[in-house]
């Protein structure tokens, strides 16, 4: 049974601290997203890759957000430094990125930042 | 560039009563569509989709979708629901390989 995998599942941190999530798509797949969500917001995409390479990141603040793909198998977002603002749920999602591919979603990181 | 429209962020139904998820989009070109469902604490998850063919769509949990071309609407319905159906409900548009996501609608059925 393939899944997108996240870790962690939460993360309580303080304001200032720089958050790593990770994600690790579905084997095979080349076009992984990252979304984040709020109840104010709803959910909003921040980047994606295909092929391990950027294609959009104007959805993620420049100055503290930055998304890697050091391998196929992992992705990663960062944020430095964090702030309460950025509280929320990260999802990580992954497809197979040709033709009428759907997306599959991770369970989210939770993070909470006091 | 495509965009989403879902018409209605909170549906509130009683358990067994029809329900109607709208969903309008925009684009220029053919697109794909979908609808995604998430429950409390989880991930999205595919509900149904329409690639091409027949415009009435279905999933195995008894929600159906109609693609309407001429009115640009792809509305999600479901004639007599559950109370675990209760869950936020995504429509997408895929163009040229980039999926957009509308602001989803919160179904609550009620007992």
């Amino acid at each position: 049974d393939a899944r997108v995998t996240q870790t962690p599942r939460h993360k309580v941190t303080e304001m200032g601290q720089e958050v790593t999530m990770r994600c690790q798509p579905i084997l095979g797949h080349n076009t992984v997203f990252w979304y984040r969500q709020t109840m104010m917001q709803g959910l909003e995409l921040l980047a994606y890759f295909r092929n391990r390479a950027p294609l959009d990141d104007s959805g993620m603040p420049k100055d503290r957000f930055s998304a890697e793909m050091p391998d196929a198998t992992l992705a990663t977002l960062k944020i430095q430094p964090s702030e309460p603002r950025d509280s929320a749920v990260y999802f990580c999602a992954s497809g197979l990125g040709t033709g009428a591919y759907e997306q599959y979603f991770g369970p989210g990181t939770r993070l909470t930042v006091t | 560039a495509q965009s989403v429209t879902q018409l209605d962020s909170q549906v509130p139904v009683f358990e067994e009563a029809p329900v109607e998820l709208r969903c309008n989009y925009s684009s220029s070109v053919s697109v794909y569509l979908f609808w995604y469902v998430q429950y409390p604490n989880q991930g999205l998850q595919l509900l149904l989709k329409y690639l091409s063919g027949s415009t009435l769509v279905k999933s195995i949990n008894g929600f159906e979708a109609e693609f309407n071309k001429s009115q640009t609407s792809f509305h999600l319905r479901k004639p007599s629901v559950h109370i675990s159906d209760t869950a936020e409900y995504f429509c997408a548009v895929m163009d040229n390989n980039d999926m957009r996501f509308g602001a989803g609608t919160r179904l609550t059925v009620k007992p």
